[in-house]
Order: structure tokens, then C-alpha cells, then sequence
């Protein structure tokens, strides 16, 4: 059974920094691309930011460009999100979620058929 | 405002058909690029509902089904059930934007 178990968030200042990480079994996890969703209260889903399997490729959002990091630890089975530079608007539901195959071939790209809880990030003096 | 638009809300008796549209344009959905949906049920993560504009996962039922047609997709539901009230999302790739876009969402009613 696939499972991804988000974990890092919490409550943070404006300006400050979290990592997030997210722990993946019951699949060859480098096999796959990864993305990190979120979910702001009561708003709809934001796409923040996607790593190729082998973590050589990394794709984010205009919306956390140059703040936000994706990486992966495949040896560990592990993504994370190391958020910096963090504004009230980054408050929402962090997602961690897998793609059916890598993010994008030649032909199409791919959607997100496993995901994760959620952990809450808020963003609040 | 999101890249791809999607009705705020839709309604519909027990057992009727619905449908939800997600237009996007020529930098997505009009450039080829598959559509997925997803479901997210109150208070739970989102589940993927189609893939690839018109497949289903294994587990979703077969009233559920999705159809692309130049810089729209469609999502379509027969037989409405009360367990069938969530949210539904449409997601795409963006060539212009680098990056995965999702529609603004649309909540199902069911009455």
C-alpha cells in the first residue's frame, strides 16, 4: 500500500523558514516524480512545486520561485520542502503527492494519483 | 484568478447527470496536454479521479467520466449519489507558466 506521511509544519513568523518533509512507502519512490500541493483555508488547490525522480530536475510556482527548495533523498524514500522567506500567504495545507510517472514526457504530463494527508503551515506574528 | 476555469458550483438531484467544465487555452489544455481530475471530499486529501483526460484509476466507478475537446475538458457524473458532494478539480500543464496549474475548483451539490 502506498503512503506518504507529510511531517514539519507548524507555526511560523513572517520572514522565518520550515522544512517540510515527506516520507513515502510501499513504492520504488525514485521511479517517480513528486510534487508538493497546497491549500490555502477555505481556497482551491495550488500546484508549489514538482522533483523528477532522480531529483535532477526541479519546477516550481511563479508564487515561491527563489523562496521555496524541492528536493529528494531517494536512499531515505524522503521529499522535502525547505520553505524560506515565508509570508502570511504561504499559510495553507502542504499536500505531498505522487505522480503516475514522471512529470512530463515528450507527449504529456503526468497527474498525481497518490497523496498525503496534509500538514498546515501558518504564517503569523 | 486560476489559469484554468472551472463553475464555482454545480447542483443536481439523486440520480441525475452532471456535468463540470474546465477551460483553459492555448498554452495548456489547447496545447495538448492531458486533463486530470480530482475529488476531494470534505476534510480529506484530494483523490485522483481521471487521468489522462478520459482514463479511470482502478476503484473509481464508471459514472465518473472525462472528455477534452479543443481548450476545454469536461468532467461528467450520471446516477448522482449524496456521497458524490466534494469538490472537483481540473489539472493541467502550463507551457507558458513551466509548471502544473489547477482550476479554482467547483463545489457538487447534491440536492
Amino acid at each position: 500500500e502506498v503512503q506518504l506521511l507529510e511531517s514539519g509544519g507548524g507555526l511560523v513568523q513572517p520572514g522565518g523558514s520550515l522544512r517540510l518533509s515527506c516520507a513515502a512507502s510501499g513504492f520504488s519512490f525514485s521511479s517517480y516524480a513528486m510534487s508538493w500541493v497546497r491549500q490555502a483555508p477555505g481556497k482551491g488547490l495550488e500546484w508549489v512545486s514538482a522533483i523528477s525522480g532522480s531529483g535532477g530536475s526541479t519546477y516550481y510556482a511563479d508564487t515561491v520561485k527563489g523562496r521555496f527548495t524541492i528536493s529528494r533523498d531517494n536512499s531515505k524514500n524522503t521529499l522535502y520542502l525547505q520553505m524560506n522567506s515565508l509570508r502570511a500567504e504561504d499559510t495553507a495545507v502542504y499536500y505531498c503527492a505522487k505522480h503516475y510517472g514522471g512529470y512530463c514526457s515528450s507527449t504529456t504530463c503526468y497527474g498525481l494519483d497518490q497523496w498525503g494527508q496534509g500538514t498546515l503551515v501558518t504564517v503569523s506574528s | 484568478q486560476s489559469v484554468l476555469t472551472q463553475p464555482p458550483s454545480v447542483s443536481g438531484a439523486p440520480g441525475q447527470r452532471v456535468t463540470i467544465s474546465c477551460t483553459g487555452s492555448s498554452s495548456n489544455i489547447g496545447a495538448g496536454y492531458d486533463v486530470h481530475w480530482y475529488q476531494q471530499l470534505p476534510g480529506t486529501a484530494p483523490k485522483l479521479l481521471i487521468y489522462g483526460n478520459t482514463n479511470r484509476p482502478s476503484g473509481v466507478p464508471d459514472r465518473f467520466s472525462g472528455s477534452k475537446s479543443g481548450t476545454s475538458a469536461s468532467l461528467a457524473i450520471t446516477g448522482l449519489q449524496a456521497e458524490d458532494e466534494a469538490d472537483y478539480y481540473c489539472q493541467s500543464y502550463d507551457s507558458s507558466l513551466s509548471g502544473s496549474v489547477f482550476g479554482g475548483g467547483t463545489k457538487l451539490t447534491v440536492l
